[in-house]
């Protein structure tokens, strides 16, 4: 069973950079076919895809948050990281890391309240 | 990008009733379309994929059906636990793109 958890800092200020890190268990973000991805939930709206790692390290991203963001992985400690930065009260979400085995998000982590306020 | 407008966005149901959600995508997306539920501190699980193929351990009441711009996703014989938030999802075209969610509640 793959299990994820999401870390990183509940509050920020804004213009500050959000690094949370995704600890995946029970399965390698080496192996391959896998995309390890970052999804934000705004409550009251819907689930946004923020990007995904491959396992080569070829990364996608929404288009929408691409000239903010960076998902980078580090297979020595099975985890992969989301960088966004200059945050607003706008990046104020649930952050969730998941595993996308196409066609569909398979394995998520619990997610974490990322509050943007100064 | 592609664009999923799900209806309702509310709607308050009692146990046993059957429910009908519908998702409409802004283009074609063949049937690369999934269904996720989401229930309060819980993360989103994965109930259909390719719009009507079951995901492994989903109750058999859940099912889905459509292709092209249209789909739905019928809950026969609702239950008490159903209560939660679905989402519709598209992986046909980058970005990945989700429906605004539609929020069951349980009388």
């Amino acid at each position: 069973q793959v299990r994820l958890q999401e870390s990183g800092p509940g509050l920020m200020k804004p213009s500050q950079t959000l690094s949370l890190t995704c600890t995946v268990s029970g399965g390698s973000i080496s192996s391959g076919g896998y995309y390890w991805t970052w999804i934000r939930h705004h409550p009251g709206k819907g689930l946004e895809w923020i990007g995904y790692l491959y396992d080569k390290g070829d990364t996608f991203y929404n288009p929408s948050l691409k000239s903010r963001t960076i998902i980078s992985g580090d297979t020595s400690k099975n985890v992969f990281s989301l960088s966004l930065s200059s945050v607003t009260a706008a990046d104020t979400a649930i952050y969730y890391c998941a595993r996308y085995d196409s066609p569909q998000f398979d394995f998520w982590g619990p997610g974490i309240r990322v509050t943007v306020s100064s | 990008e592609i664009v999923l407008t799900q209806s309702p966005d509310f709607q308050s149901v009692t146990p046993k009733e059957n429910v009908t959600i519908t998702c409409r995508a802004s283009q074609s997306v063949d049937s690369s379309l999934s269904w996720y539920q989401l229930k309060p501190h819980q993360s989103p699980k994965v109930l259909i994929k390719f719009a009507s193929e079951s995901f492994s351990g989903v109750p058999s009441r859940f099912s889905g059906s459509g292709s092209g711009t249209d789909f739905t996703l019928t809950i026969n014989s609702l239950e008490a636990e159903d209560a939660a938030t679905y989402f519709c999802h598209q992986n046909r075209f980058l970005p990945h793109t989700f429906g605004q969610g539609t929020k069951l509640e349980i009388k």
